[in-house]
Formats: structure tokens, C-alpha cells, sequence
């Protein structure tokens, strides 16, 4: 099963806005509410940000916001800010055989 | 808080396994599925599999079939997984992650470890 469709890279100014997508089939992002984004920076490990498409965990700021629209996820940084700065995942359920799939990445860049 | 902490680096010769351990601290396993991913340098998350603490089903990529075994051990509050057969194609640092509620909502994660594979 293939990786979820990221571009690459990112970018935005500080207090701009920046939106990643995240593209897959009616099999995966298109099939189900079960989107999630994670945020890594480099050394780490990833960071929760986002599930069932469009919730923030607890402790999230609500500049990071998800939705969805067809077979495409979205993820949307508002106000950025330079910890803004870091490599960004969506991952998606894809049913029972291969539960969950993940994009390749994107790199965000505040410039 | 809850914490998972993860075992130390490993170097591991081709063909050979690797287990790698992953401890919740701050509160326990149970009623919760530990899943683990692996990212290889400069690469994307590859989810690997996961298993619930309570029962010990597990559930895997097709890609480990055969290769990736998990288990746990419930009075040290411990999750394992091992892979065998190692390639450098697995050479990589493993996470585990909890799951919240239902897949892909990975809400805690280890520090990761990283797995060299070299002869």
C-alpha cells in the first residue's frame, strides 16, 4: 500500500499562514473521519497535533487546524512562528488489513 | 504523565534479530494498544504494527509478515518487539506510541531506538 501523497516542503513568514495537504484514496483519508498530523523536530520524536481530522489533543494551540475534503487532508498552521519549524506527518486509517498508513512528510519552513 | 521509555541503541549484524523494549511509567499499558513505527534516517514514519496490552492480539504490516513478533509483559507494564531477519534496509530508530482511543491517534511516544545494521 503506498504512502499518503505530502509535497515535500512548506513555507511561510512569520504571523502568515501555511497549509500542508495530504492526499489519498476512498480507501484511506477518503474512506474515514480517522486523519491524524504529528509534528517532529529534528532529533525528536514526532508530537500529536491533530486527530480525527480537525481535534487538537489537549495542550495543542488552536493556530494548528485539520479538515478534509474528498480524498485530501489538510493541515493549516496560522500565525506561524519560527518553533513552527519542522517536519510534519499525516497518517490515516486504511481499514482492517493495514490499519494505518502515513504520508511521506513535509518540511515547513518559516522563513 | 505518561512516559515511555524505550531500550538503549542496538547494533546488529545482518540476518540477526533485534528486541526492542518499551516501559510505561506514570501510568500502565492496560486498556491501551502500544503500536511501533520506525523511521529510517532522513526518511518518513513506516508503521510497523501493534498490539493490545490487555489481551496481546496483535496486528501487523503486511511488509513484517513473517519477520516482526510483539509481545508484552504485564507486571513490568513492558512492551517488545522483535524483528528478525535484519537487513540494512532495516536500519532505523523504532518508536513505540500509544494509541488514543483508535488508530492513527498515536497520543504518547517513546524516545525511539536506533537500530544499526552493519556486518
Amino acid at each position: 500500500q503506498s504512502a499518503l501523497t505530502q509535497p515535500p516542503s512548506a513555507s511561510g513568514s512569520p504571523g502568515q499562514s501555511a497549509t500542508i495537504s495530504c492526499t489519498g484514496t476512498s480507501s484511506d483519508v477518503g474512506g474515514y473521519k480517522y486523519v491524524s498530523w504529528y509534528q517532529q523536530h529534528p532529533g525528536k520524536a514526532p508530537k500529536f497535533i491533530i486527530y480525527e481530522v480537525n481535534k487538537r489533543p489537549s495542550g495543542v494551540p488552536d493556530r494548528f487546524s485539520g479538515s478534509k475534503s474528498g480524498n485530501t487532508a489538510f493541515l493549516t498552521v496560522s500565525g506561524l512562528q519560527a518553533e513552527d519549524e519542522a517536519d510534519y506527518y499525516c497518517s490515516s486509517y486504511s481499514g482492517s488489513n493495514n490499519p494505518v498508513i502515513f504520508g511521506g512528510g513535509t518540511k515547513l519552513t518559516v522563513l | 504523565q505518561v512516559q515511555l521509555v524505550q531500550s538503549g541503541a542496538e547494533v546488529k549484524r545482518p540476518g540477526a534479530s533485534v528486541k526492542v523494549s518499551c516501559k510505561a511509567s506514570g501510568n500502565t499499558f492496560a486498556n491501551y494498544d502500544i503500536n511501533w513505527v520506525r523511521q529510517a534516517t532522513g526518511q518518513g514514519l513506516e508503521w510497523m504494527g501493534g498490539m493490545n496490552f490487555n489481551s496481546g492480539n496483535t496486528v501487523h504490516a503486511q511488509k513484517f509478515q513473517g519477520r516482526v513478533t510483539m509481545t508484552r509483559d504485564t507486571s513490568r507494564s513492558t512492551a517488545y518487539m522483535e524483528l528478525s531477519s535484519l537487513t540494512s534496509e532495516d536500519a532505523a530508530v523504532y518508536y513505540c506510541a500509544r494509541v488514543m482511543d483508535k488508530w492513527p491517534s498515536f497520543d504518547y511516544w517513546g524516545q525511539g531506538t536506533l537500530v544499526t545494521v552493519s556486518s
